[in-house]
């Protein structure tokens, strides 16, 4: 009940491409979900999160679109950069529980 | 630079010892989490703390405990150390743990090694 699956486990896509990260959870209670990027020997930082009241929330070229019917979300990275190679971590709380629940993250290689 | 400080940043110690993680929260952030990264587990969530008190544990071993002071910085210790619990322990700080502000801010980390 407690998990989040995330895929790919990793994606390689061409400068200027669309980038395309895929979770799913089971939790119903489950109200808040936000996406991190981490950098090799850094910590995860927040690039943006959305609540299941909304379906889609864009913040410059990142864009999480929800599915509540589904239990699903995604992040698309738009005119992808190889600046944002780096490793994505969707996460998911709730149920008066704020401790975040991590997908296995998924390792995003953008070739110039 | 989130505003979430931690040391040490790395640290290698020997299978048995007992070690303490420090980490500082953003300012004005009540609330501390301490997770842990490895390539097996992946992100897990170990236990919070809200203005010095606990608040929720996840899948921290008995051998660990942590706790949160006055000044709101947090320590995790670690003891009877096992090669296993070689990872990255990540503090993350929020301004309040229901309602409000759900957005967790993530230290640099420390890594830990236990040879």
């Amino acid at each position: 009940q407690q998990q989040v699956k995330q895929s790919p486990q990793s994606l390689i896509v061409q400068k200027g491409g669309i980038s395309i990260i895929n979770c799913a959870y089971e939790n119903t209670a489950f109200d808040y979900f936000p996406w991190y990027q981490q950098f090799p020997g850094k910590g995860p930082a927040l690039l943006i999160a959305i609540r299941p009241d909304v379906s889609e929330k864009k913040e410059g070229r990142f864009t999480i679109s929800f599915n509540k019917s589904a239990k699903q979300f995604s992040l698309h990275i738009m005119d992808s950069q190889p600046g944002d190679s780096a490793t994505y971590f969707c996460a998911a709380s709730g149920a008066g529980r704020r401790a975040l629940t991590f997908g296995s993250g998924t390792r995003l290689q953008v070739q110039p | 630079d989130s505003g979430v400080t931690q040391t040490p940043k790395h640290l290698i110690t020997a299978t048995g010892q007992r070690v303490t993680l420090r980490c500082s929260p953003r300012s004005g952030d009540l609330s501390v989490y301490w997770y842990q990264q490895s390539l097996d587990q992946g992100l897990q969530f170990l236990i919070q703390y809200y203005n010095g008190e606990e608040r929720a544990k996840g899948n921290i071993l008995e051998r660990f405990s942590a706790q949160q002071f006055p000044d709101l910085h947090s320590e995790l210790n670690l003891s009877s150390l096992e090669l296993g619990d070689s990872a990255l322990y990540f503090c993350a700080s929020s301004a309040h743990p229901t309602g409000g502000s759900y957005e967790q801010y993530f230290g640099p980390g420390t890594r830990l090694t236990v040879t």
